[in-house]
């Protein structure tokens, strides 16, 4: 059962256009969310967090979206730069298990010029 | 540098032999944990440690034992490989406890490519 579902294996939008990545949970547990960003032979690193009692993160280039009726969340990079090419990661834990994240299976983004 | 790191990078071996990936962190957290990432990218929890504690052990079989001999270590030993076990282990630690854990986030190593033929 997965409970973090990242539906879209890939994405690819041109260098300077938005890039939108999307998350759905089905867990109602859960309570704080994180996107994590991986190039290859590298480890994930952090991107962003949001917790559940808000709707909206914003970080630079990075905005995460939370709709907790409709267990969705989605990540927004305004403008996409060819760097931003990496795999991204949906996370997810719950207040009272913050050590344990499940993750969604990631979606490869590409980024063109 | 600061990091989580973890060794070997790449590991080849063969069925039924034992094997260990060793991970340090030199971020001072508090908490360590192994993931395992399958051929199908799914990204899975094994174990975490938070001072040598034992904290979470996700139905891991037996043959996989974690050590932790201090808290800025937590090395992944595996008894009698089997094919199944082909994977990218990744090594991780954050701050688990204190006012700012809450929003603490994972930080992993490079991760080890394992390969069982």
């Amino acid at each position: 059962d997965q409970q973090v579902k990242q539906n879209s294996p890939s994405l690819s939008v041109q260098e300077g256009r938005i890039s939108i990545l999307n998350c759905d949970y089905t867990n109602s547990m859960f309570d704080y969310f994180l996107w994590y960003k991986k190039y290859p032979a590298e480890g994930p690193t952090f991107l962003i967090s949001i917790s559940s009692i808000k709707d909206k993160n914003e970080d630079g280039r990075f905005t995460v979206f939370l709709n907790k009726s409709a267990k969705h969340l989605s990540l927004h990079i305004v403008p996409s730069q060819p760097g931003d090419s990496a795999v991204y990661f949906c996370a997810a834990s719950g207040a009272y298990n913050t050590d344990k994240l499940i993750f969604g299976t990631g979606t490869r983004l590409q980024v063109f010029p | 540098d600061t990091a989580v790191s973890q060794t070997p990078k790449y590991l080849v071996t063969q069925m039924g032999n034992d094997k260990s990936i060793k991970c340090e962190q030199n971020l001072g957290h508090d908490t360590m944990y192994w993931y395992k990432q399958d051929s199908k990218k799914f990204l899975k929890i094994m174990f975490s440690y938070n001072n040598k504690e034992l904290i979470i052990n996700e139905t891991v079989p037996n043959r996989f034992s974690p050590k932790s001999p201090d808290k800025a270590h937590l090395n992944l030993h595996i008894n009698s490989l089997e094919l199944g076990d082909s994977a990218v282990y990744f090594c991780a630690s954050r701050n688990s406890r204190g006012r700012s854990s809450y929003n603490s986030p994972l930080h992993f190593g490079n991760g080890t490519r394992l390969t069982v033929t």
